[in-house]
């Protein structure tokens, strides 16, 4: 099945630096990524998605990239704000019939201190 | 309003005694699913359907049953729950329709085996 790894598994940043949390998959198929975040005793949220056609997505801070040759994604939160603390997860679909199975990363808590 | 309803938010049950956790949603979505999360692991699908009385296994469906006969509704049955079911339950739902498989998930159920 689909191996996603997610790194790193904490990240701690100043309030306004950048953050980047890289996700590595191994299922060549896989054409849709989405990334999410949950706060502390939340439900996971979905912040920002791409699909394989597209090699970067913005909204606002937050940015997606992919590279689909070296089978590994990014998101990127810039000038980061003390709400941005949550843990945050990458996932990956699977290609072909099994189209509705989605395997997440481990998470990367991140902290934002003001 | 738009949401994934599940039931019960908390449940304490026995070894061996068979239980159901309900999910409906109210958008007309094609895709559910069920994910368990816990410490360090992430989230891990269980089992997700595409459309009613279409399911399929996820990474870790061992344990557990689902079905779809209607679409607004997916429940997640255990028929003999153990200690090692003891996890956070996230129901979810996708429209799908565009590509993409943005989940939204429900508030989550807190399960404890004993």
């Amino acid at each position: 099945g689909e191996n996603v790894e997610q790194h790193p598994s904490t990240l701690s940043v100043q309030e306004g630096d950048s953050a980047v949390i890289k996700c590595t998959y191994s299922d060549s198929a896989s054409n849709y990524f989405p990334w999410y975040k949950q706060e502390l005793g939340k439900r996971p949220q979905l912040i920002i998605d791409i699909r394989s056609n597209v090699g970067e997505k913005k909204d606002q801070r937050i940015a997606v990239t992919l590279n689909k040759t070296a089978k590994h994604f990014s998101l990127h939160i810039t000038e980061t704000q003390p709400e941005d603390s949550a843990v945050y997860f990458c996932a990956v679909n699977a290609g072909g019939t099994s189209y509705g199975k989605l395997t997440f990363g481990q998470g990367t808590i991140l902290t934002v201190h003001p | 309003e738009a949401q994934v309803t599940q039931n019960p938010r908390y449940l304490i049950t026995v070894t061996g005694k068979k239980l159901t956790v309900t999910c409906s949603q109210n958008m007309n979505h094609e895709y559910m699913s069920w994910y368990r999360q816990d410490p360090g692991l992430g989230l891990r699908q269980i089992y997700y359907s595409m459309n009613v009385e279409v399911t399929d296994k996820g990474d870790v469906p061992e344990g557990y049953k689902v079905s779809r006969k209607e679409k607004r509704n997916f429940p997640l049955i255990l028929e003999s729950p153990s200690p090692n079911q003891t996890s956070l339950y996230f129901c979810a739902s996708s429209l799908a329709g565009t590509g993409a498989l943005g989940y939204t998930f429900g508030s989550g159920t807190r399960l404890t085996v004993v």
